[in-house]
């Protein structure tokens, strides 16, 4: 199945700062990668999402880049603020003709500290 | 538009107790999932239905977990008998349909198995 790798664990920047998150997944079929920021006692809520067929997506401070010839994709956040601390998980979807087709498979997240 | 909701947001039991979780998904989506979060972990996936059957429960210790989706909308989580290893935060998700649409979670319940 679906194998997803996210680094660092932990990321402690200054507020203002840039943040880089950065996943790997092993199934080449895979075609849809999700972000999700989890509050401490609360749910995950996806924050950003980017499909297969682009390589490249933005919303205001937060951007994701995909590289499908390397599986790897990253979330950027840009003049970070105390507010985007929380865990940052990535995920990927399988796609058809891949072991894990429409499942998503998480990453293991990243304690995002944004200090003041 | 009203979210994914779960019932009971906390539980504490002993092991070799049961427990149940509820999931009502959004209204109209199709496609429902429970995962498991252990401390420090991403979601795992445990079991998905697409209406009311089964799509995929290949990660769901079935000699103690057991799940359902009458009627296709709301959904019900069993554990029995509970062990130690089962406590963990249990999400329920839901989507329009399986292939295409994002997943929106509700809050969790929180199990503490003692």
């Amino acid at each position: 199945g679906e194998n997803v790798e996210q680094h660092p664990s932990t990321l402690s920047v200054q507020e203002g700062d840039s943040a880089v998150i950065k996943c790997t997944y092993s199934d080449s079929a895979s075609n849809y990668f999700p972000w999700y920021k989890q509050e401490l006692g609360k749910r995950p809520q996806l924050i950003i999402d980017i499909r297969s067929n682009v390589g490249e997506k933005k919303d205001q401070r937060i951007a994701v880049t995909l590289n499908k010839t390397a599986k790897h994709f990253s979330l950027h956040i840009t003049e970070t603020q105390p507010e985007d601390s929380a865990v940052y998980f990535c995920a990927a979807r399988g796609g058809a003709g891949g072991t894990s087709y429409g499942k998503l498979t998480f990453g293991q997240g990243t304690i995002l500290t944004v200090h003041p | 538009e009203a979210g994914v909701a779960q019932s009971p947001r906390y539980k504490i039991i002993e092991k070799r107790q049961s427990v149940a979780f509820w999931c009502n998904p959004i209204s109209g989506h199709a496609t429902l999932y429970w995962y498991q979060q252990i401390l420090g972990q991403g979601p795992k996936l445990l079991i998905q239905f697409q209406n009311n059957g089964v799509v995929d429960d290949s990660q769901l210790p079935k000699d103690r977990f057991s799940a359902e989706r009458l009627k296709g909308v709301d959904s019900t989580l069993k554990i029995q008998p509970a062990k130690l290893e089962d406590s963990a935060v249990y999400l329920c998700a839901s989507s329009l349909t399986a292939v295409r649409e994002t997943q929106y979670f509700g809050p969790g319940t929180r199990l503490l198995v003692l």
